[in-house]
C-alpha cells in the first residue's frame, strides 16, 4: 500500500512570497489532516478535511493561510504572503475515518527568509 | 499548561538499555496514539490506544484511563531507536472528530 505523498519535500522562499505544498493521501482515505510543526514542538492542526468538505479549520491563519480538497482526494495548502515564523515543517495525514490511526506524509519542509 | 505533557523532554541511553517514556493528559479522550519521527520531519504512527497494552516487536504502550497517563516501553534499545517520540491524543466523536492534540516530544538518543 503507498503511503501518504507530499512534495516539495523542501522550500525555501523570502518572506512575502507565495508557496503551495500539495499532498496526496492513501487511496480511500476519506479524512485528510494538514498540520504544522515548528522545530521543537509537537504538530499542530491546522485544517482537516472530510472527503472534500472541512471539518475544522479553527487554527488555520485564514488571513494568509488556505487549503482546499476540490474532487475529495489531492490536497493543497498554500501560504500567501509567507512571514518568517511560517518555517516550519508542514504534515499532511489521512485516515480512512474519523478515529482511526492517521498515516503521515514525509512533510514538506519550509525555510522562509 | 499543555493538555498533553511528556516527560522527559531529552533521553540518551546506551545501547540494551529499558526505555520509559511517559505522557500526562488532561483531557477527555477516545484514543491515544504514539508517534515516531526521525529527522527530516516524516512521521510514524506506532500505537493507537484506548484502554490496556499494546505491544509491537520491542516497543510496549499501555494506557491508563483513571490516571489519564500513558507510557510508551522500548525493550532493549538500538540506535536506529533514535527519533523524537510523540504522544498525541484524540477528542471524542461528538466534539471533534479525530482531531488531536500532540505533546512536545521526547528526543531519545541511544549510543552504541
Amino acid at each position: 500500500e503507498a503511503g501518504v505523498a507530499q512534495s516539495p519535500r523542501y522550500k525555501i522562499i523570502e518572506k512575502r512570497q507565495s508557496v503551495a505544498f500539495w499532498c496526496n493521501p492513501i487511496s480511500g482515505h476519506a479524512t485528510l489532516y494538514w498540520y504544522q510543526q515548528i522545530l521543537g514542538q509537537g504538530p499542530k492542526l491546522l485544517i482537516q478535511f472530510q472527503n472534500n468538505g472541512v471539518v475544522d479549520d479553527s487554527q488555520l491563519p485564514k488571513d494568509r493561510f488556505s487549503a482546499e480538497r476540490l474532487k475529495g482526494v489531492d490536497s493543497t495548502l498554500k501560504i500567501q504572503p509567507a512571514k518568517l515564523e511560517d518555517s516550519a515543517v508542514y504534515l499532511c495525514a489521512s485516515t480512512q475515518d474519523r478515529g482511526k490511526t492517521q498515516y503521515f506524509g514525509p512533510g514538506t519542509r519550509l525555510l522562509v527568509l | 499548561k499543555n493538555e498533553v505533557e511528556q516527560s522527559p523532554q531529552n533521553l540518551t541511553a546506551q545501547e540494551g538499555e529499558f526505555i520509559t517514556i511517559n505522557c500526562s493528559y488532561s483531557v477527555g479522550i477516545s484514543a491515544l496514539h504514539w508517534l515516531q519521527q526521525h529527522p527530516g520531519g516524516g512521521i510514524v504512527s506506532l500505537f493507537m490506544l484506548s484502554s490496556g497494552k499494546k505491544k509491537h516487536g520491542r516497543l510496549i504502550a499501555t494506557i491508563n484511563i483513571q490516571e489519564k497517563h500513558s507510557s510508551l516501553h522500548i525493550t532493549a534499545s538500538h540506535p536506529r531507536d533514535s527519533a523524537v517520540y510523540i504522544c498525541a491524543v484524540g477528542a471524542g466523536w461528538e466534539t471533534s472528530g479525530s482531531r488531536l492534540t500532540f505533546g512536545e516530544g521526547t528526543q531519545l538518543t541511544v549510543n552504541p
